[in-house]
């Protein structure tokens, strides 16, 4: 079975800095998709970015980048220019057949 | 476009109770998807539907946990007896179809078995 790991429970930024979150992941699959939402306090799960396994070029979607790296089968979150709208619950997920295997998170806390 | 809404946001029952949750697709999702996430674990897949079908039903905890889906609009998962381990968030996601851009998860309803 597919596995998602994130190692990070918690993690704290500085408002304005960068911060990346890890994310392995584990599948005997050759065509997979790959996740990051967002939940902040008021519970939804919001879509951030997706990676396919294809996809020769990192996603990116505004502040959000993935830094993909196939061989060590990892896609770590990039979030640039942190704010403390950030603050929130990071989930990375993989597409398991139709539905999502997701990881256990990490809460992320931005500074002012 | 309307989200997924889900009904309640919150419920709080005792230990062997019942409680119904709800939840309302995105108009026109086939796929209706249930999730929990128990305290401080990862989201877990629950089931599927495709229409008013069962897809997969296989991350069903037990028994005690049903899901419907009349007419292939709205879903309820009933939960019957709570028991405290059941405590966690559910929640539900609709997609048309496998784009990854359109799976679409609601605000989850929050469940505490005391």
């Amino acid at each position: 079975a597919q596995k998602i790991t994130q190692t990070q429970p918690g993690m704290f930024v500085q408002e304005k800095e960068a911060v990346t979150l890890d994310c392995t992941y584990d599948t005997s699959d050759q065509s997979y998709g790959l996740f990051w939402y967002k939940q902040p306090s008021s519970g939804e799960m919001i879509f951030l970015i997706y990676q396919g396994s294809y996809d020769e070029q990192n996603a990116t979607e505004g502040r959000y980048s993935l830094n993909f790296q196939k061989a060590r089968k990892s896609a770590n979150l990039v979030i640039s220019a942190s704010q403390l709208g950030d603050s929130a619950m990071y989930f990375c997920a993989m597409r398991e057949g139709i539905h999502m295997r997701f990881g256990a998170g990490t809460r992320l806390t931005v500074k002012p | 476009e309307a989200g997924v809404t889900q009904f309640p946001s919150h419920s709080v029952i005792e230990k062997g109770q019942t409680v119904t949750l709800r939840c309302d697709p995105i108009s026109g999702h086939d796929n209706l998807y249930w999730y929990r996430r128990v305290m401080g674990k990862e989201i877990k897949f629950l089931l599927h539907f495709v229409k008013e079908s069962k897809q997969d039903e296989s991350g069903m905890p037990n028994n005690r946990f049903l899901a419907e889906r009349t007419g292939g609009t709205y879903s309820t998962l009933k939960v019957q007896p709570a028991e405290l381990e059941d405590s966690g968030v559910y929640f539900c996601a609709s997609s048309q179809g496998r784009n990854p851009y359109g799976y679409t998860f609601g605000s989850g309803t929050r469940l505490t078995v005391v």
